[in-house]
């Protein structure tokens, strides 16, 4: 079946520290790639997405690329916030149905 | 537009007890999917409702089930509470199903006692 797997966190880095978040999947078949974000006490917000091969995904900074060779989706940003503190996670779905498998989530804090 | 909006936001059950959830979706979609968000098992689909037609399920049993309403707003319930039925319920909604991004709402967590 369709699994992701994704780094164990925590992740804690000071302000301004490179992030890298590392995803890697198995799929069926062709797979469309997402990377969503939840605040504490939220619910989830898509931060970017790639839906092909070499596709890169990017949005406030952060970027990801569909590597299909390596089947990865890591997450990166040059230089991390306070405000970016949540728990990230790397999704993937199959085809046309809307379901989408999770990794079980990184938590980035940052720190001062 | 508004986003999409669960009710209650919290809620607790006793064992045994049933529920429901209630999830409006974005104005114009039609497309609504469950999750359920525990500590020991992550995140898991539970369903995807088109057009008040289940199109997709999960593995998760007969206990867990749903329904659309032609306004595309969704409802999902489960009987016989179980303690490990305790969860963050997430909903999410897009305009089709073959659109991919999908637009999650703040969930409604379930405890039960």
């Amino acid at each position: 079946g369709d699994s992701v797997t994704q780094m164990e966190g925590p992740v804690t880095l000071s302000e301004e520290a490179f992030l890298t978040i590392n995803c890697t999947y198995t799929a069926t078949g062709y797979p469309s790639l997402f990377w969503y974000v939840q605040y504490p006490g939220e619910g989830l917000q898509l931060l970017l997405k790639a839906t092909k091969a070499d596709d890169k995904g990017s949005n406030k900074g952060f970027e990801a690329t569909y590597r299909k060779e390596t089947t990865s989706f890591h997450l990166e940003k040059g230089s991390v916030q306070v405000s970016d503190s949540a728990v990230y996670f790397c999704a993937l779905r199959v085809g046309t149905a809307s379901k989408l498998t999770f990794g079980t989530g990184t938590r980035l804090q940052v720190t001062l | 537009k508004a986003g999409v909006t669960q009710t209650p936001r919290y809620l607790i059950k006793t064992r045994g007890q049933q529920v429901t959830l209630s999830c409006s979706p974005i104005s114009g979609h039609r497309s609504v999917s469950w999750y359920q968000q525990t500590p020991g098992q992550g995140l898991q689909f539970l369903f995807e409702y088109f057009s008040e037609t289940q199109r997709n399920k999960g593995n998760f049993p007969g206990r867990f089930s749903g329904r659309q309403f032609s306004n595309s707003r969704s409802e999902m319930n489960v009987s016989t509470l179980e303690l490990g039925d305790s969860a963050l319920y997430l909903c999410a909604s897009s305009p089709s199903t073959e659109q991919e991004t999908q637009y999650f709402g703040p969930g409604t967590r379930l405890l039960v006692l």
